[in-house]
């Protein structure tokens, strides 16, 4: 079963502008991460953030989590073409050994 | 320093075969984990293995089965494949748990 839910679940922008991606998720985590995926291919880990952290930033990368919503978000700063990919959140199982994944937004990018 | 290795990277098999993956983990991993991702879904958990036993596994049929070696390489195997088993397979690496995974470029399968 899919714990985390992105929304949207498509967003297409102009190079410059600002994406922000929504995470929600049902169970209680001790950690929440976002991947990002090319084409298919093999995941890229972006941030990593912590049930006791509300912020995280990494170069153009802004995360956000409300545990009281059980939310996240990934923002992403003026963006580049070379961020078109599927963007995931997950979570980890109750025995903290696994990640559970949404189903992803896929971001597109024009110049 | 290498990432995380896949083989082969493609992969065309017919129902009723049998399959094998391979991986092996990034430099001081000793964690691997395997997906499945089908085509527009997120990856699902299939197993883990640490000191070369499974530690975990996701809600996957006893089709599924794996292997971890001393060098902390690791194999899928998947018996009897049926059309549903076609998909991107991800192995990910993690050091002393899961914490931070690293994923392999995936191991695209298709049964016909």
């Amino acid at each position: 079963s899919q714990q985390g839910e992105e929304d949207p679940q498509a967003l297409s922008i102009q190079e410059g502008e600002n994406a922000t991606m929504n995470c929600s998720y049902k169970t209680s985590i001790n950690n929440l991460q976002w991947y990002r995926q090319n084409s298919g291919r093999g995941l890229v880990h972006l941030i990593l953030i912590r049930s006791n952290e509300r912020e995280k930033h990494s170069g153009r990368l802004r995360v956000t989590l409300d545990t009281s919503k059980k939310s996240s978000s990934l923002l992403i700063t003026a963006s580049r073409a070379a961020d078109t990919a599927s963007y995931f959140c997950a979570t980890d199982n109750q025995a903290g050994t696994a990640l559970i994944f949404g189903k992803g937004t896929t971001l597109s990018v024009s110049s | 320093d290498a990432g995380v290795t896949q083989s082969p990277t493609h992969l065309i098999k017919t129902r009723g075969q049998q399959v094998t993956l391979r991986c092996s983990p990034k430099s001081g991993h000793d964690t691997v984990s395997w997906y499945q991702q089908a085509l527009g879904q997120g990856p699902q958990f299939i197993f883990q293995y640490y000191e070369e036993e499974e530690r975990q596994r996701g809600n996957f049929p006893d089709r599924f089965s794996g292997h971890q070696f001393p060098n902390y390489s690791s194999e899928l195997n998947v018996n009897a494949l049926l059309l549903g088993d076609s998909a991107l397979y991800l192995c990910a690496s993690s050091a002393g748990g899961y914490q931070t995974q690293y994923f392999g470029p995936g191991t695209r399968l298709l049964v016909l």
